[in-house]
């Protein structure tokens, strides 16, 4: 399978407790993107990489949450002292850019249950 | 200040009719317009994308129209069918993002 994965796709966690979520995009595409999603919403940007480079945040997102992507491959989403309210569905895309289609592939996501 | 508008209410379409779905945005000039499907825990999946300058696309029994006096995308299924049931996402670029509508659940009945 050549899509988007994403890990784990489940994850119950303590309040203040840390997490990490994987992404691991399709492998010629250049930008990364994550987003979380609650229910009856659309899905809200988060971040965005290109190859390698974090190159938007969102206003939204604490200092709580830092995301990387070394060497432009799989990127990883980590929440530091989980609340309650990062309890979400969270996503990852992955797009080529240059292409002339912004088309964004997602993954599964990752359903984040703070308990 | 930015928006974007589907239905909220689930639209109920019986099966073989046409569902059409609406998406309305204020203060964007978005270059292009997309519509995914998306089903209960996964993922969106895209469907079609449309560009500023083209008035409709289609893709087998889907049809995008796009306004952008109006500011608005219809999205069309013909035939449908009860696999059709999800829910519908429309998305506006925004520079180097895009900006979600909260989708429109779509039940067909059989």
């Amino acid at each position: 399978d050549t899509g988007v994965s994403q890990n784990p796709r489940h994850k119950i966690t303590k309040r203040g407790q840390n997490v990490t979520f994987r992404c691991d995009p399709i492998s010629e595409h250049n930008r990364l993107y994550w987003y979380r999603q609650t229910l009856g919403q659309g899905p809200e940007f988060l971040t965005y990489f290109q190859n390698e480079a974090q190159l938007e945040k969102s206003r939204l997102l604490s200092d709580r949450f830092s995301a990387e992507r070394p060497k432009g491959s799989f990127s990883t989403l980590e929440i530091q002292r989980t609340e309650q309210g990062d309890s979400a569905m969270y996503l990852c895309a992955s797009s080529l850019e240059g292409q002339g289609s912004a088309t964004q592939y997602f993954g599964p996501g990752t359903r984040l249950l703070v308990l | 200040s930015q928006k974007i508008e589907q239905n909220s209410e689930a639209l109920n379409i019986q099966e073989g009719k046409t569902a059409t779905l609406t998406c309305n945005y204020t203060n964007y000039s978005p270059a292009y317009l997309q519509w995914y499907r998306q089903d209960p825990g996964r993922g969106p999946v895209f469907l079609l994308l449309i560009r500023e300058n083209e008035k409709e696309k289609r893709k087998e029994r889907l049809k995008v129209t796009f306004d952008t006096t109006l500011k608005q995308s219809l999205f069309h299924i013909t035939a449908s069918q009860p696999a059709d049931s999800a829910t519908y996402l429309c998305a506006l670029d925004s520079n180097y993002q895009l900006i979600w509508g909260a989708g429109t659940k779509l039940i067909i009945k059989p």
